[in-house]
């Protein structure tokens, strides 16, 4: 079974450029989420959709960030204009929420660097 | 007070040794309670999934949970140079939000 999948790898821009991470999440998965993590730190979440719907978009900075899954498939996390501090890695989970626990898959996540 | 609580290490132990790794929370919600292990340059993958308090055992990984004490844990047995990577306890609340801790960094030297 594939897991999930992301793209670009890695990417470099200068600041004020924009930039867009693309997710597949594992087959079946309702859930996905959005997360970024910092060097030395834990993911933090930046939104989180059930299906089509996001459902947890309080920490997306929304004056740059934008987001969207079509179809509740796959995924399109978007910076316009990015800032030198947006550097990181942005990851991409997915899960099946069916109205217990569920188990949340990673991506291998998308290395920003921002110049 | 962040929700997770986890040292960040770094720790350092002989190949052999027995690992215990640490994280303590605040929410009394929350109910399911993960380890994740993330090698460099990777995305953090799934080594641990428990349930409310107890233990469970996979292999020479052990989960443990106490409700009681807002305390999980996560013992490495005969540790081996490629459990080498950073652990990251995560724990999920009812509405299906997921909380990280900082991560460990454990480093296993032959």
């Amino acid at each position: 079974e594939a897991g999930v999948v992301q793209s670009p790898r890695y990417k470099i821009i200068e600041k004020k450029q924009p930039v867009a991470f693309w997710c597949n999440p594992i087959s079946g998965h309702n859930t996905l989420y959005w997360y970024r993590q910092n060097l030395g730190q834990g993911p933090e979440l930046l939104i989180r959709y059930e299906n089509e719907e996001a459902v947890d978009d309080s920490q997306l900075p929304k004056d740059r960030f934008s987001a969207e899954r079509l179809k509740g498939v796959d995924s399109t996390l978007k910076i316009q204009p990015a800032e030198l501090g947006d550097s990181a890695v942005y990851l991409c989970a997915s899960s099946f929420s069916g109205g217990g626990g569920s188990e949340q898959y990673f991506g291998p996540g998308t290395r920003l660097t921002v110049t | 007070q962040k929700e997770v609580e986890q040292d960040p290490g770094p720790l350092s132990v002989p190949e052999g040794a027995i690992v215990s790794l640490n994280c303590t929370y605040s929410n009394s919600a929350f109910q399911y309670f993960m380890w994740y292990r993330q090698y460099s340059r990777k995305g953090p993958e799934l080594l641990m999934y428990t349930y409310s308090s107890g233990n469970k055992e996979d292999g020479r990984f052990t989960a443990q949970v106490d409700k009681s004490s807002k305390y999980i844990s996560l013992f490495i047995r005969d540790s081996q140079p490629s459990d080498s990577a950073t652990y990251l306890c995560a724990m999920m609340s009812p509405g299906n939000q997921f909380y990280f801790g900082t991560g460990t960094s454990l480093t296993v030297i032959p």
